[in-house]
């Protein structure tokens, strides 16, 4: 059974602070994204890692993606209260089929105080 | 990118009834996932719907609870089959193209049973 595992679990920060929510497992994965969810919502999604020791930025985050493809972490600079809501990681695998599925992680609660 | 729709929104229903959740995507997708989420949580996949073949199930899900229907690229139906307390729940429809490594979410569907 594949499993994403996310530390924090919940984090809160005061506005201007940089954080960083890691995402682990002991599975390789083909792919791995980042989501970001606010309620009432679905997960938006935020980046799409592929290669391993690959790093993406995105305006205040940067997202690596380990080197053996198991693990991946999302590096928030200068906080805002806008950052705020659920942060969740998804790696891809394949079924017996040919197929693929995301998996996701546990999620990190990430509140940003002004 | 995909916009994903969701319907209905929310419901509440009784004890022993049944709900059908439509999903529908405004361009061909290859894969529609259906998750299943818990407020504040992290999604839990139940089913990976490809068109033209059966569901594929996860783990602690079944075709005779959850009935999937994906007739054609840009649809599916989940139904939610003789309900109870434990199945209140908010109910994702997902899409994704192999090609861009991209999962787009619809708003979701807030199902309490009474």
């Amino acid at each position: 059974t594949q499993l994403l595992e996310q530390s924090p679990q919940f984090l809160s920060i005061q506005e201007g602070e940089n954080l960083t929510v890691y995402c682990n497992s002991s599975s390789v994965f083909s792919s791995l994204q980042w989501y970001r969810q606010e309620p009432g919502e679905g997960p938006v999604l935020l980046v799409t890692v592929v290669t391993g020791g690959e790093v993406k930025k995105l305006k205040r985050l940067t997202f690596q993606f380990g080197d053996a493809r198991k693990d991946s972490s999302l590096h928030i600079t200068a906080a805002q209260p806008g950052d705020t809501g659920l942060y969740l990681c998804a790696g891809e695998g394949y079924l017996t089929s040919g197929t693929y599925k995301y998996i996701f992680g546990t999620g990190t609660r990430l509140k940003v105080l002004a | 990118s995909a916009v994903i729709s969701q319907k209905p929104s929310r419901d509440i229903c009784q004890r022993g009834t049944s709900l059908t959740i439509q999903c529908q995507v405004d361009s061909q997708v290859t894969m529609m996932f259906w998750y299943r989420q818990q407020p504040g949580q992290s999604l839990t996949l139940i089913a990976t719907a490809n068109q033209g073949s059966e569901a594929t199930y996860e783990s602690g899900f079944v075709i005779d609870k959850f009935p999937i229907s994906r007739p054609n690229l840009t649809f599916s139906t989940l139904t939610v089959s003789n309900m109870s307390p434990e199945d209140s729940s908010i109910y994702l429809c997902s899409a994704s193209r192999r090609s861009s490594y991209e999962q787009y979410f619809g708003p979701g569907t807030r199902l309490t049973v009474t």
